[in-house]
């Protein structure tokens, strides 16, 4: 079974530029989300979506960012305009489904191998 | 405010030897937690999880074991395996809540040393 797959795997840009990441989840599932990760810190989520639908997008900055997930199954994130803070990496999970009443396999959220941002 | 703590940045434990990764979470609301592996430049793995009503989940050389009371939890690796030399990342979700959105620790970086 293929893995969550993620362009571009690294990206330097100057402040003030428009950046677009891509994410394919895994085939059937519903449910993706991206990370932010900052250097020493763990994944933050900014966006979750159910099918094409935003479930959770209440820590995404939405004056700079944004994301869609057009047909329910690829989706892009993008920063414009990028500022030096949003250097970190980028994570693309999916689940099968997600908050079930019973958590098992189903949730298990899989990983992409994110996306490093660099902003001089 | 950090919801899930992990306070130990790094551990360093001999191969064949029991490693022990701790995690404190302050939301007595979370009820299932995760821990993910991640080697560098890859994504986070699934590891391990245990829901809150059990307090112990084996899973081969792993093991999680909850402490709801004390509101801790820990990551037991036996026997150790340089292979086992990763980042790991606790994570805590609130069922039903904010459906699957996952609050993660900083994480502990483990070297096995052969």
């Amino acid at each position: 079974e293929a893995g969550v797959a993620q362009s571009p795997r690294y990206k330097i840009i100057e402040k003030r530029q428009s950046v677009a990441f891509w994410c394919n989840p895994i085939s059937g599932h519903a449910t993706l989300y991206w990370y932010q990760q900052i250097l020493g810190q763990g994944p933050k989520l900014l966006i979750q979506f159910q099918n094409n639908g935003v479930v959770d997008d209440s820590q995404l900055p939405k004056d700079r960012f944004s994301a869609e997930r057009l047909k329910g199954v690829d989706s892009t994130l993008k920063i414009q305009p990028a500022k030096l803070e949003d250097s970190a990496v980028y994570l693309c999970a999916s689940s099968l489904v997600a908050g079930s009443q019973l958590p098992g396999a189903a949730d298990t959220q899989y990983f992409g191998p994110g996306t490093r941002l660099t902003v001089l | 405010d950090q919801q899930v703590k992990q306070n130990s940045p790094s551990l360093s434990v001999q191969e064949g030897r029991i490693s022990i990764l701790n995690c404190d979470y302050t939301n007595s609301m979370f009820d299932y937690f995760l821990w993910y592996k991640k080697y560098p430049a890859e994504g986070p793995t699934f590891l391990i999880s245990i829901s809150s009503i059990k307090d112990k989940n084996e899973d081969g050389r792993f093991t999680v074991f909850l402490n709801k009371s004390a509101k801790h939890l820990s990551l037991h690796i036996v026997p150790s395996q340089p292979g086992d030399s990763a980042v790991y990342f606790c994570a805590a979700s609130l069922i039903g809540g904010s459906q699957g959105n996952l609050i993660f620790g900083k994480g502990t970086k483990l070297s096995v040393k052969p």
